[in-house]
Protein backbone atom coordinates (compact mmCIF):
# COMPACT_ATOMS: atom_id res chain seq x y z
CA UNK A 1 0.00 0.00 0.00
CA UNK A 2 0.76 3.70 0.07
CA UNK A 3 0.68 5.76 2.97
CA UNK A 4 -0.84 9.37 1.77
CA UNK A 5 -0.83 12.70 3.53
CA UNK A 6 -3.53 15.82 2.61
CA UNK A 7 -3.43 19.14 4.26
CA UNK A 8 -5.81 20.55 5.65
CA UNK A 9 -7.65 18.12 6.78
CA UNK A 10 -10.43 20.25 6.97
CA UNK A 11 -10.94 23.93 6.22
CA UNK A 12 -13.85 26.48 6.45
CA UNK A 13 -13.17 29.39 3.87
CA UNK A 14 -14.73 32.21 2.84
CA UNK A 15 -16.06 33.24 -1.02
CA UNK A 16 -13.78 34.13 -3.23
CA UNK A 17 -10.77 33.27 -1.77
CA UNK A 18 -8.26 30.24 -2.84
CA UNK A 19 -6.94 27.44 -0.81
CA UNK A 20 -4.19 24.73 -1.93
CA UNK A 21 -4.53 21.30 -0.61
CA UNK A 22 -1.35 19.31 -0.41
CA UNK A 23 -0.46 15.59 -0.97
CA UNK A 24 2.60 13.86 0.16
CA UNK A 25 3.24 10.16 -0.27
CA UNK A 26 5.68 7.88 1.44
CA UNK A 27 7.09 6.86 -2.22
CA UNK A 28 7.47 7.77 -5.24
CA UNK A 29 4.56 7.51 -7.90
CA UNK A 30 4.17 8.46 -11.59
CA UNK A 31 0.88 9.51 -11.60
CA UNK A 32 -1.41 11.06 -9.22
CA UNK A 33 -5.09 11.67 -9.59
CA UNK A 34 -7.73 14.47 -7.86
CA UNK A 35 -10.75 13.82 -7.04
CA UNK A 36 -13.96 15.58 -6.10
CA UNK A 37 -16.77 14.40 -3.50
CA UNK A 38 -19.85 16.90 -3.14
CA UNK A 39 -21.91 16.18 -0.28
CA UNK A 40 -23.38 12.65 -0.25
CA UNK A 41 -22.17 12.30 -3.92
CA UNK A 42 -19.74 9.76 -5.84
CA UNK A 43 -15.97 10.66 -6.42
CA UNK A 44 -15.36 12.66 -9.91
CA UNK A 45 -11.94 13.11 -11.18
CA UNK A 46 -10.70 16.07 -11.89
CA UNK A 47 -7.49 16.04 -13.03
CA UNK A 48 -4.51 13.80 -13.41
CA UNK A 49 -1.36 15.06 -12.03
CA UNK A 50 2.19 14.23 -14.03
CA UNK A 51 5.42 15.15 -12.75
CA UNK A 52 7.27 17.50 -15.38
CA UNK A 53 3.99 18.37 -17.54
CA UNK A 54 1.60 20.12 -17.73
CA UNK A 55 -1.65 18.39 -15.44
CA UNK A 56 -4.54 16.72 -17.57
CA UNK A 57 -7.96 17.96 -16.46
CA UNK A 58 -11.28 16.25 -16.89
CA UNK A 59 -14.43 17.73 -18.81
CA UNK A 60 -16.18 20.26 -16.65
CA UNK A 61 -12.78 21.14 -14.77
CA UNK A 62 -10.43 23.91 -15.91
CA UNK A 63 -6.99 24.69 -15.04
CA UNK A 64 -7.94 28.42 -14.18
CA UNK A 65 -10.06 26.93 -11.68
CA UNK A 66 -8.09 23.73 -10.82
CA UNK A 67 -4.33 24.97 -11.15
CA UNK A 68 -2.61 21.92 -9.84
CA UNK A 69 1.59 21.36 -9.01
CA UNK A 70 3.22 18.23 -9.59
CA UNK A 71 6.71 19.18 -8.49
CA UNK A 72 8.34 15.60 -8.48
CA UNK A 73 7.42 12.25 -7.74
CA UNK A 74 6.19 12.61 -4.25
CA UNK A 75 4.05 15.51 -3.98
CA UNK A 76 1.46 17.52 -5.45
CA UNK A 77 -0.98 20.64 -4.56
CA UNK A 78 -4.54 21.57 -5.98
CA UNK A 79 -5.98 25.26 -5.71
CA UNK A 80 -9.39 25.39 -5.42
CA UNK A 81 -9.20 29.36 -6.40
CA UNK A 82 -11.93 32.24 -5.96
CA UNK A 83 -14.16 29.72 -4.53
CA UNK A 84 -17.90 29.61 -3.75
CA UNK A 85 -20.40 27.56 -1.46
CA UNK A 86 -20.69 25.17 -4.79
CA UNK A 87 -17.23 24.01 -4.20
CA UNK A 88 -17.90 22.71 -0.82
CA UNK A 89 -16.72 18.88 -0.87
CA UNK A 90 -14.41 16.42 -0.10
CA UNK A 91 -11.12 16.67 -2.20
CA UNK A 92 -9.26 13.10 -2.21
CA UNK A 93 -5.60 12.65 -3.67
CA UNK A 94 -5.15 9.21 -5.33
CA UNK A 95 -2.28 7.57 -6.46
CA UNK A 96 -0.69 4.58 -8.36
CA UNK A 97 2.29 3.23 -7.81
CA UNK A 98 5.48 3.28 -10.27
CA UNK A 99 6.21 -0.52 -8.80
CA UNK A 100 5.27 -3.24 -7.00
CA UNK A 101 1.88 -3.01 -7.81
CA UNK A 102 2.37 -6.36 -9.59
CA UNK A 103 0.10 -5.17 -11.61
CA UNK A 104 -3.24 -5.07 -9.09
CA UNK A 105 -4.09 -2.17 -10.92
CA UNK A 106 -5.51 -0.12 -7.78
CA UNK A 107 -5.64 3.36 -6.35
CA UNK A 108 -4.76 4.16 -3.11
CA UNK A 109 -6.49 7.42 -1.37
CA UNK A 110 -5.56 9.45 1.12
CA UNK A 111 -8.23 10.42 3.66
CA UNK A 112 -9.41 13.83 1.81
CA UNK A 113 -9.64 17.43 2.60
CA UNK A 114 -12.89 18.59 3.32
CA UNK A 115 -13.66 22.11 2.35
CA UNK A 116 -16.97 24.38 3.24
CA UNK A 117 -17.06 26.99 1.64
CA UNK A 118 -19.61 30.45 3.34
CA UNK B 1 -17.05 5.97 -22.04
CA UNK B 2 -17.33 3.39 -18.87
CA UNK B 3 -20.71 3.87 -16.19
CA UNK B 4 -20.95 2.31 -13.29
CA UNK B 5 -23.92 1.85 -12.26
CA UNK B 6 -25.03 1.01 -8.47
CA UNK B 7 -28.82 0.80 -8.09
CA UNK B 8 -29.40 0.19 -4.49
CA UNK B 9 -28.56 3.75 -2.30
CA UNK B 10 -29.27 2.31 0.80
CA UNK B 11 -28.72 -1.28 2.53
CA UNK B 12 -28.69 -2.89 5.84
CA UNK B 13 -28.28 -6.09 7.90
CA UNK B 14 -28.05 -7.53 10.82
CA UNK B 15 -25.04 -8.34 12.45
CA UNK B 16 -23.37 -11.63 11.99
CA UNK B 17 -25.79 -11.92 8.41
CA UNK B 18 -24.99 -11.65 5.14
CA UNK B 19 -25.53 -8.88 2.35
CA UNK B 20 -25.02 -8.34 -1.31
CA UNK B 21 -24.44 -4.99 -2.70
CA UNK B 22 -25.12 -4.86 -6.77
CA UNK B 23 -23.08 -3.18 -9.23
CA UNK B 24 -23.10 -2.97 -12.93
CA UNK B 25 -21.32 -1.53 -15.45
CA UNK B 26 -21.13 -0.46 -18.96
CA UNK B 27 -17.76 -0.64 -21.28
CA UNK B 28 -16.43 -2.03 -24.96
CA UNK B 29 -13.22 -2.97 -23.40
CA UNK B 30 -12.33 -6.57 -22.63
CA UNK B 31 -9.64 -5.75 -19.82
CA UNK B 32 -10.20 -4.29 -16.81
CA UNK B 33 -10.45 -3.79 -13.41
CA UNK B 34 -12.79 -3.79 -10.91
CA UNK B 35 -13.67 -2.95 -7.45
CA UNK B 36 -15.24 -2.32 -4.25
CA UNK B 37 -13.80 0.38 -2.32
CA UNK B 38 -15.27 1.32 1.17
CA UNK B 39 -15.54 4.86 2.61
CA UNK B 40 -16.17 5.11 6.56
CA UNK B 41 -17.33 8.04 8.21
CA UNK B 42 -13.23 8.99 8.60
CA UNK B 43 -13.67 9.34 4.60
CA UNK B 44 -10.67 7.43 3.69
CA UNK B 45 -11.10 5.16 0.73
CA UNK B 46 -9.96 1.84 1.56
CA UNK B 47 -10.09 -0.64 -1.00
CA UNK B 48 -11.82 -3.69 0.00
CA UNK B 49 -11.52 -6.21 -3.23
CA UNK B 50 -10.25 -6.26 -6.81
CA UNK B 51 -11.39 -8.32 -9.69
CA UNK B 52 -8.81 -8.50 -13.15
CA UNK B 53 -11.59 -9.02 -16.21
CA UNK B 54 -9.50 -11.63 -17.81
CA UNK B 55 -9.92 -14.22 -14.50
CA UNK B 56 -12.95 -16.19 -13.82
CA UNK B 57 -12.73 -17.08 -10.82
CA UNK B 58 -14.40 -14.77 -8.41
CA UNK B 59 -11.78 -12.65 -6.06
CA UNK B 60 -12.32 -13.40 -2.24
CA UNK B 61 -10.99 -11.32 0.08
CA UNK B 62 -12.09 -13.18 4.06
CA UNK B 63 -15.75 -12.18 4.58
CA UNK B 64 -15.60 -10.08 1.53
CA UNK B 65 -16.31 -12.04 -2.01
CA UNK B 66 -17.66 -10.99 -5.27
CA UNK B 67 -19.91 -12.30 -8.15
CA UNK B 68 -18.17 -11.31 -11.15
CA UNK B 69 -20.77 -12.03 -13.91
CA UNK B 70 -18.67 -10.42 -16.85
CA UNK B 71 -21.14 -10.95 -20.07
CA UNK B 72 -23.63 -9.87 -17.79
CA UNK B 73 -21.39 -6.73 -16.91
CA UNK B 74 -22.44 -7.38 -13.04
CA UNK B 75 -20.02 -7.26 -10.05
CA UNK B 76 -21.92 -8.10 -6.74
CA UNK B 77 -20.28 -7.94 -3.28
CA UNK B 78 -21.13 -9.69 -1.19
CA UNK B 79 -20.30 -9.44 2.66
CA UNK B 80 -20.33 -12.39 4.90
CA UNK B 81 -21.16 -12.26 8.87
CA UNK B 82 -21.24 -8.88 8.90
CA UNK B 83 -19.54 -6.69 11.60
CA UNK B 84 -20.55 -3.38 12.55
CA UNK B 85 -17.13 -2.11 11.53
CA UNK B 86 -18.71 -3.05 8.40
CA UNK B 87 -21.26 0.18 7.99
CA UNK B 88 -19.93 2.47 5.48
CA UNK B 89 -20.42 3.84 1.86
CA UNK B 90 -19.20 1.30 -0.18
CA UNK B 91 -18.29 2.06 -4.07
CA UNK B 92 -18.02 0.07 -6.85
CA UNK B 93 -15.40 1.26 -9.47
CA UNK B 94 -13.82 0.51 -12.93
CA UNK B 95 -10.65 1.29 -14.41
CA UNK B 96 -9.28 0.33 -17.73
CA UNK B 97 -6.00 -1.52 -18.25
CA UNK B 98 -5.18 -0.69 -21.65
CA UNK B 99 -3.06 2.38 -22.43
CA UNK B 100 -2.17 5.02 -19.94
CA UNK B 101 -5.50 5.49 -18.33
CA UNK B 102 -5.90 4.86 -14.63
CA UNK B 103 -8.55 6.99 -13.83
CA UNK B 104 -11.06 5.13 -11.51
CA UNK B 105 -14.56 5.70 -12.52
CA UNK B 106 -16.93 5.18 -9.63
CA UNK B 107 -20.96 4.59 -8.92
CA UNK B 108 -22.83 6.72 -6.75
CA UNK B 109 -22.64 4.51 -3.76
CA UNK B 110 -24.54 2.48 -1.43
CA UNK B 111 -24.45 3.08 2.29
CA UNK B 112 -25.09 0.07 4.20
CA UNK B 113 -26.12 0.00 7.50
CA UNK B 114 -25.09 -3.10 9.95
CA UNK B 115 -27.88 -2.99 13.00
CA UNK B 116 -27.56 -5.03 16.35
Amino acid sequence: SAVISQKPSRDICQRGTSLTIQCQVDSQVTMMFWYRQQPGQSLTLIATANQGSEATYESGFVIDKFPISRPNLTFSTLTVSNMSPEDSSIYLCSVKRTSGSRGTGELFFGEGSRLTVL
Amino acid sequence: AQTVTQSQPEMSVQEAETVTLSCTYDTSESDYYLFWYKQPPSRQMILVIRQEAYKQQNATENRFSVNFQKAAKSFSLKISDSQLGDAAMYFCAYRSRTGTASKLTFGTGTRLQVTL
